[in-house]
């Protein structure tokens, strides 16, 4: 069945990089896109960027300029690393399979900013 | 960027019966909406697709309809695990824009 599983430090300091690893299983990244999605705690959910099954990428142009989404298939695992963090990046991040709308999602890994 | 304006922010409504959710977009997105709800401590799962269409396992008391730039969720028989926060997508044009959710509890 399709699964997807987010992975990465739970605290970063501000100013630093965050480095997420999206593990997936159950279909293949070259038939189907990832996307990133964060949601502040208590807050609302915040499209951040994609990969393609073809590999290209799009990003959300709020975070385009810290942001950056890559993979390597044979693992079945996408990247997200985002530079520059600020506490108002503290946030549960999820990757999605993005089949026209988001149909699966991960659990979530839940990062904090602070100094 | 499309703005969704989502409502009511929250709902508190009994046991069977029938509540209704709204989304207005900022712009012509066709069928393009999705619905989503979000239980505590989870991630969202979705509902309803391309408007109208119910996702794989959802139960049939969830429907969704559009009339024009609105678009609404109902839940028919209210159920006790219904509760949860609501969310609208647009998946029209980038960047895919939620809405502000809806949370939903039982009375």
């Amino acid at each position: 069945q399709v699964q997807l599983k987010e992975s990465g430090p739970g605290l970063v300091q501000t100013s630093q990089t965050l480095s997420l690893t999206c593990t997936v299983s159950g279909f293949s990244l070259t038939s189907y896109h990832v996307s990133w999605v964060r949601q502040p705690p208590g807050k609302g959910l915040e499209w951040m960027g994609r990969i393609q099954s073809g590999g290209s990428t799009y990003y959300n142009s709020a975070l385009k300029s810290r942001l950056s989404i890559s993979r390597d298939t044979s693992k079945s695992q996408v990247f997200l690393k985002m530079n520059s963090l600020q506490t108002e990046d503290t946030a549960i991040y999820y990757c999605t399979r993005d089949h026209w709308y988001f149909d699966f999602w991960g659990p979530g890994t839940m990062v904090t900013v602070s100094s | 960027d499309i703005q969704m304006t989502q409502s009511p922010a929250s709902l508190s409504a009994s046991l069977e019966e029938i509540v209704t959710i709204t989304c207005q977009a900022s712009q012509d997105i066709g069928n393009w909406l999705a619905w989503y709800q979000q239980k505590p401590g989870k991630s969202p799962q979705l509902l309803i697709h391309s408007a109208t269409s119910l996702a794989d396992g959802i139960p049939s008391r969830f429907s969704g309809s559009r009339s024009g730039t609105q678009y609404s969720l109902k839940i028919s028989r209210l159920q006790v695990e219904d509760t949860g926060i609501y969310y609208c997508l647009q998946r029209y044009s980038n960047p895919p824009t939620f809405g502000s959710g809806t949370k939903l509890e039982i009375k």
